[in-house]
């Protein structure tokens, strides 16, 4: 268990339709990422949040959006929804922000659009 | 051309063997090398971490970093049919978080 919490850990969903999926760091990490992975498209980095503030972005859709809140968990909202979104959305988390750190994976949403 | 390049496999082996696992990449900048593990359909885990060139050793797992040949590398020894898994090279260059990952290697380990 990475101490990184993740939900829903799955859910269908139609298109068009808006879902938020949710993360808890583990104790004491500031830095939360979110990364996409599907079959075609591999691990994908989304964007990055340190102490509440985004501070890396990476091939995130303008339908997609995230934030982290003053207690550090974090969420990401998924917008009009369409059938390549189906992926599973996967958050991880690091004490600091800077590549020297490693970083902790949760299990993952598994999305479906349908 | 990706930064990264991984060969997605899939790659079988008996169990007891050495498996190589590689990714090459093209940016010069990356100084942090990482190796996780995936079991289908769950959160990579972090296997192995280096900074900069050279080996790095632990239990049954060595990886290696060429930085002239940007080439790293991934050994397993004595794998077990428990290491049946994806490996996923990723790599980063300092500064903010954002590591780049290869596609992933699949590796199973028969009895």
């Amino acid at each position: 268990d990475s101490g990184v919490t993740q939900t829903p850990k799955h859910l269908i969903t139609a298109t068009g339709q808006r879902v938020t999926l949710r993360c808890s760091p583990r104790s004491g990490d500031l830095s939360v990422y979110w990364y996409q992975q599907s079959l075609d498209q591999g691990l994908q980095f989304l964007i990055q949040y340190y102490n509440g503030e985004e501070r890396a972005k990476g091939n995130i859709l303008e339908r997609f959006s995230a934030q982290q809140f003053p207690d550090l968990h974090s969420e990401l909202n998924l917008s009009s929804l369409e059938l390549g979104d189906s992926a599973l959305y996967f958050c991880a988390s690091s004490p600091r922000q800077g590549s020297g750190n490693t970083i902790y994976f949760g299990e993952g949403s598994w999305l479906t659009v349908v | 051309q990706k930064e990264v390049e991984q060969d997605p496999g899939p790659l079988s082996v008996p169990e007891g063997a050495i498996v190589s696992l590689n990714c090459t990449y093209s940016n010069s900048a990356f100084q942090y090398f990482m190796w996780y593990r995936q079991y289908s359909r769950k959160g990579p885990e972090l296997l192995m971490y280096t900074y900069s060139s050279g080996n790095k050793e632990d239990g049954r797992f060595t990886a290696q970093v060429d930085k002239s040949s940007k080439y790293i590398s991934l050994f397993i020894r004595d794998s077990q049919p428990s290491d049946s898994a994806t490996y996923l090279c990723a790599m980063g260059t300092g500064g903010y978080n954002k590591l780049i990952f290869g596609a992933g290697t699949r590796l199973a380990v028969h009895p």
